[in-house]
């Protein structure tokens, strides 16, 4: 069956450095992987959205990068801050479908 | 302000006793839909709609209905709710327009519990 990965364990970094979270799939290839952010007892907020044919996509201090090859999406925080600590979900889609396949998502924790 | 509401936010109710979620878009969305999310298993769609009257089954629609009269309503109705429905719940909305056709707008979110 079709599965989105992530890594249950919290990411725990010093305010600064770069956070890297992983999303990898299995069985299937979507054209779209999507990033969001949550926060406790809120709903996840939309970050960045890349297409199958992109290597990456930037939004400030934000990166994404999609490899068909390793069936995998990096999404990076650089400089990170306290104000970064969330729960960070993935999710992917085909082109002509509606469907949305999230992974459990990756808490992350920036300590100052 | 676009947004999606959705109420009530928390719900405790007891096995049996029918329940109704509401939720409102502003945004003239095309498309709707209801998740749950549970530790461990992520977000997992319920239902969606691409229009209205237009409504279908995402991955965990049992014991769940939903309807689509307007296009800025889509209430998620459950009939005989179950303490297996105890999660919390989000109603999405996206344009359903283009690249950005399937990103998601969520709600706040509503606590169900099922005693």
């Amino acid at each position: 069956s079709q599965k989105i990965e992530q890594n249950s364990e919290a990411l725990n970094i010093q305010e600064g450095k770069t956070a890297t979270l992983t999303c990898n799939y299995t069985n299937y290839s979507p054209a779209y992987l999507q990033w969001y952010r949550q926060d406790p007892g809120r709903g996840p907020v939309f970050l960045l959205l890349i297409r199958e044919n992109e290597k990456e996509k930037r939004k400030e201090r934000l990166k994404v990068t999609f490899d068909t090859t390793l069936k995998q999406s990096l999404f990076h925080i650089t400089a990170s801050q306290p104000a970064d600590s969330a729960t960070y979900l993935c999710a992917s889609h085909w082109d002509s479908s509606y469907k949305l396949i999230f992974g459990s998502g990756t808490r992350l924790l920036v300590r100052p | 302000e676009a947004q999606v509401t959705q109420n009530p936010r928390y719900l405790i109710t007891v096995t049996g006793k029918k329940l109704t979620v509401t939720c409102s878009q502003n945004m003239n969305h095309e498309y709707m839909s209801w998740y749950r999310q549970d530790p461990g298993l992520g977000l997992r769609q319920i239902y969606y709609s691409m229009n209205v009257e237009v409504t279908d089954k995402g991955d965990v629609p049992e014991g769940y209905k939903v309807s689509r009269k307007e296009k800025r309503n889509f209430p998620l109705i459950l009939e005989s709710p179950s303490p297996n429905q105890t999660s919390l719940y989000f109603c999405a909305s996206s344009s359903g327009q283009g690249a950005a056709k399937n990103i998601q707008y969520f709600g706040a979110g509503t606590r169900l519990s099922v005693l």
